[in-house]
């Protein structure tokens, strides 16, 4: 399967505590992308990081990419209760054919 | 941004009945779209990309003849969920991305939760 593997599958912190996720995945990547889910709803893009990139930022999200490991991370720093909701990481299969696989996901609660 | 409009948001229908679900891209034309589904506490599963113009492009155990996909304009694909099952309750998100703009972030759909009873 192509599909990418997340650790921790759930995650339980309280507000203001930093929370990291981890995606690994067993193909070449162009780039890796994370998304979020809140129950019952659509998908939002997070951030996106390409494989010639190591580190990128955005806001209080921090992505780091090892494509010798081929695996990401996603530091959520100062975590808020809204940022309860499930964590995607995702990327395009080895036919590059647009399709985007994506991870197991981590769920995760910020405890106000 | 990117809007990607989903139609419903949840439905409710009997077996053996017919459900059609629309993914429309309201700002952008989009010659490729995907369809996911998503059972309970799991992960995205891609099922088919929708092509304009063309066949729908399926992936491996999903049967075409039951999951009938339409993509008949730029900016509109649709799932039709032929002689459904209690089985084929599921979570069904579809993303598109603007033609063109390569190998970045999809948008997606806000779902359809469909429950067959």
């Amino acid at each position: 399967s192509q599909q990418g593997e997340e650790d921790p599958q759930a995650l339980s912190i309280q507000e203001g505590e930093n929370a990291t996720m981890n995606c690994s995945y067993k193909t070449s990547i162009n780039n890796l992308q994370w998304y979020r889910q809140n129950s019952g709803r659509g998908l939002v893009h997070l951030i996106l990081i390409r494989s010639n990139e190591r580190e990128k930022h955005s806001g209080r999200l921090r992505v780091t990419l090892d494509t010798s490991k081929k695996s990401s991370s996603l530091l959520i720093t100062a975590s808020r209760a809204a940022d309860t909701a499930s964590y995607f990481c995702a990327f395009y299969g080895s036919s590059n054919t647009g399709k985007l696989i994506f991870g197991q996901g981590t769920t995760l609660q910020v405890k106000p | 941004g990117a809007v990607v409009s989903q139609h419903p948001s949840r439905v409710i229908c009997k077996s053996g009945t017919s459900v059609k679900i629309e993914c429309r891209s309201l700002d952008f034309q989009a010659t490729t779209m995907f369809w996911y589904r998503q059972f309970p506490k799991q992960s995205l599963m891609l099922m088919a990309t929708s092509n304009e113009g063309s066949k729908a492009t399926y992936e491996q155990g999903v049967e075409k003849d039951k999951f009938l996909i339409n993509h008949a304009s730029l900016t509109l694909s649709t799932l039709t969920v032929t002689s459904a099952h209690p089985e084929d309750s599921s979570f069904y998100i579809c993303s598109a991305t603007p033609a063109g703009q390569g190998a970045g972030g999809y948008t997606f759909g806000s779902g359809t939760r469909l429950t067959v009873v």
